[in-house]
């Protein structure tokens, strides 16, 4: 079965540090990769993702992820947060070859960023 | 405005009493779905819908059913609802197609049962 780790519950940073959330997948095949920003009170919203072609994407606002498929990772990064970045980030895989078109979500991650 | 719609935002319900989430959306998506959202557990997919008349199990779907008659709506239907539903549910859609395309989610409805 398809499941997906965040291995960081909650990330404090001040403003200017660089972020770097790691993201684990467990599937073989071919894989369609997100990743979601929940700020305080609202919906999520779509950061980036990658499906094929180049494995660093780059996304709004800043951040980028690289695929490593060797490590079946994609984690998701910037290099100067800000305070408006404080929200919850959830990584994201659906795996089309899988029969199913479930998307399988990580726990999160809750990122607060220090003025 | 491109948007998915849900109601109600906020709902307080007892044990076993039917109720109903809907679902709108006007982007003539042809896949929907839904999640709940639980502290410390992230999102879990309850169920999906590919498009009209076809819809499928997540990884959470007891305790639910959804049917999807219309292309833009996506009803959530709790039947007898318990304790341990009560948490936050969001609905999503997306273009159709094989899952490379972005899901654009609801604002949420909060659920509890008490």
């Amino acid at each position: 079965a398809q499941s997906v780790s965040q291995h960081n519950h909650h990330v404090i940073l001040s403003e200017a540090a660089s972020l770097e959330l790691g993201c684990n997948y467990s599937y073989g095949g071919t894989v369609n990769l997100f990743w979601y920003v929940q700020y305080p009170g609202q919906h999520l919203q779509l950061l980036l993702k990658y499906f094929s072609g180049d494995p660093l994407v780059k996304g709004i606002k800043g951040f980028e992820a690289e695929f490593i498929k060797s490590k079946f990772s994609f984690n998701l990064r910037k290099p100067s947060v800000q305070w408006s970045d404080t929200a919850e980030y959830f990584c994201a895989v659906n795996a089309p070859g899988s029969g199913t078109y479930k998307y399988i979500f990580g726990t999160g991650t809750r990122l607060k960023v220090l003025a | 405005e491109a948007q998915v719609t849900q109601n109600p935002r906020y709902l307080i319900t007892v044990t076993g009493k039917k109720l109903t989430v809907t679902c709108s959306q006007n982007m003539n998506h042809e896949y929907m779905s839904w999640y709940r959202q639980d502290p410390g557990l992230g999102l879990r997919q309850i169920y999906y819908s590919m498009n009209v008349e076809a819809t499928d199990k997540g990884d959470v779907p007891e305790g639910y059913k959804v049917s999807r008659k219309e292309k833009r709506n996506f009803p959530l239907i709790l039947e007898s609802p318990s304790p341990n539903q009560t948490s936050l549910y969001f609905c999503a859609s997306r273009r159709g197609g094989t899952g490379s395309y972005e899901q654009y989610f609801g604002p949420g409805t909060r659920l509890t049962v008490t």
